[in-house]
C-alpha cells in the first residue's frame, strides 16, 4: 500500500516568512492533492497536481508536483496569521482521481504575529 | 453550488453506548461518499466509502459499520462504543464516477468521545 510521509512534522514561522512543505510518496504518484485543516473543523481543498513538472498556485500558495522524486512541495510565500494550520497532502491510485485518497500524517504550521 | 452536514458536532458516549453519525451532501448527484476517523496527530484513516444506495465498502475491520439509505445520505454507527472509538470523523465526498479529479470535499466533522 502506498505510503506518504509529509515533512515537517510541525513548523513555526514569523510572520512574512517562506517556508515549504514537503509531500514523499513511497510510490509512484498518479494525482497529488493538497488540503488545509483548522484544528477540529473539516479539511479545505487547496488544490491538484497530476502531472509531473506541474505547478500551481492560488494566492501566495504554490504547490509543485515532482514526478521522479515522487514528492510534491508546498511553498507558503510571506506567510500571514491566516495559514495556520494544518497541511495534508493526500496521493490517488493509478487513475489520479479521488475516488480513493491515501492521506499524510499532516504538518502543522504556526505563523507568529 | 455543492455542501455537506455533518451532525452532531459534538458527541460524548459512554463505553458500550450505541452510535449514529448523519451527513447529508446537497447540490449533487450520485456522489461517492466517505466516512474518515482522524486521531489527534495522526492522518486520515479510511473507514467506508460508497459508491451508491446500499453500496459500502469497508477499509479497515472494526467496531464500526456504515449505510447508505438514501444518495446523498451516509450514516456511521455502532451497536457499542469502545474507548479506541474516539477521534475525530469526517465525512467527505467526490463526484460520481472514477475518473473525477476534481477532488474530495470534507463536511466540518464530528468529535466522538467515549468515556
Amino acid at each position: 500500500s502506498q505510503e506518504l510521509e509529509q515533512s515537517p512534522q510541525s513548523l513555526i514561522v514569523q510572520e512574512g516568512k517562506n517556508l515549504t512543505i514537503n509531500c514523499t510518496s513511497s510510490k509512484t504518484l498518479y494525482g497529488l492533492y493538497w488540503y488545509k485543516q483548522k484544528y477540529g473543523e473539516g479539511l479545505i481543498f487547496l488544490m491538484m497536481l497530476q502531472k509531473g513538472g506541474e505547478e500551481k498556485s492560488h494566492e501566495k500558495i504554490t504547490a509543485k508536483l515532482d514526478e521522479k522524486k515522487q514528492q510534491s512541495s508546498l511553498h507558503i510565500t510571506a506567510s500571514q496569521p491566516s495559514h495556520a494550520g494544518i497541511y495534508l497532502c493526500g496521493a490517488s491510485d493509478i487513475t489520479g482521481s479521488a475516488r480513493q485518497l491515501t492521506f499524510g500524517s499532516g504538518t502543522q504550521l504556526t505563523v507568529l504575529p | 453550488s455543492q455542501t455537506i452536514h455533518q451532525w452532531p458536532a459534538t458527541l460524548v458516549q459512554p463505553v458500550g453506548s450505541p452510535l449514529s453519525l448523519e451527513c447529508t451532501v446537497e447540490g449533487t448527484s450520485n456522489p461517492n461518499l466517505y466516512w474518515y476517523r482522524q486521531a489527534a496527530g495522526r492522518g486520515l484513516q479510511l473507514l467506508f466509502y460508497s459508491v451508491g444506495i446500499g453500496q459500502i465498502s469497508s477499509e479497515v475491520p472494526q467496531n464500526l459499520s456504515a449505510s447508505r439509505p438514501q444518495d446523498r445520505q451516509f450514516i456511521l454507527s455502532s451497536k457499542k462504543l469502545l474507548l479506541s472509538d474516539s477521534g475525530f470523523y469526517l465525512c467527505a465526498w467526490s463526484k460520481a464516477g472514477g475518473g473525477s479529479t476534481f477532488g474530495q470535499f470534507f463536511g466540518p466533522g464530528t468529535r466522538l468521545t467515549v468515556l
